[in-house]
């Protein structure tokens, strides 16, 4: 089964604070992707990445930034935390040239 | 991306069949039915997809009728595990060697009921 995990399941940082968000897949899988999802607002996307150390901006890019030195890993960095930035963060993956995304557990993030 | 419609939620008694229908009518011919679901607080999770054949995995079926025009997702024999909203998307099956963000309606909430 492939398998994506996400570094903390809840994480409470402050205004202003730089914040990772640590994400790893086992099946060697050429994408991963950066979501955010909010109610009544649905899946964004943020960042996907299609190889090491290659990354496209998504739809709602700003306040992001990310980073993939290794295949199997792709983090959201947050340069300057806000609130409005509190969120449910979701990793996927998928094989290259493929429309079958599998997603993390989710990162549900306050900033206060 | 082609528009789906999908009702806003459905109920179905523990161990019945649990069918959620999707509209895809203005679907290409290259474009595949997906199904995915998201339970409470996790992340979604990937169930099944088709072209224009009927598919049968593990979790599901998906039904797709002739014309393509919609598509049914049949759970055989639903647990109260299965409560959570479905998404029906459609979408190309192969980008090109790239990729492409997911983008998902607002789905159906199944709720099965003891």
């Amino acid at each position: 089964d492939v398998k994506v995990t996400q570094s903390s399941r809840y994480l409470v940082k402050r205004t202003g604070e730089k914040v990772f968000l640590e994400c790893v897949q086992d099946m060697d899988h050429e994408n991963m992707f950066w979501y955010r999802q909010d109610p009544g607002l649905g899946l964004r996307l943020i960042y996907f990445s299609y190889d090491v150390k290659m990354k496209e901006k998504g739809d709602i890019p700003e306040g992001y930034s990310v980073s993939r030195e290794k295949k199997e890993r792709f983090s959201l960095i947050l340069e300057s935390a806000s609130t409005n930035q509190t969120s449910m963060y979701l990793c996927a993956s998928s094989l290259g040239g493929k429309n079958i995304q599998y997603f993390g557990a989710g990162t549900r993030l306050s900033v206060l | 991306d082609a528009k789906t419609t999908q009702p806003t939620s459905m109920d179905c008694a523990e161990g019945r069949a649990a069918n959620l229908p999707c509209n895809h009518s203005t679907i290409s011919g290259n474009e595949y039915v997906y199904w995915y679901r998201q339970i409470h607080s996790q992340g979604p999770q990937y169930i099944i997809h088709g072209l224009k054949n009927n598919e049968t995995n593990e979790m599901a079926s998906l039904i797709i009728t002739e014309d393509r025009k919609s598509s049914t997702l049949i759970l055989p024999h639903a647990t109260l595990r299965d409560t959570a909203v479905y998404y029906c998307i459609v979408r190309v099956g192969s980008t090109g060697g790239g990729a492409d963000g997911l983008t998902f309606g607002k789905g159906t909430h199944l709720i099965i009921q003891p």
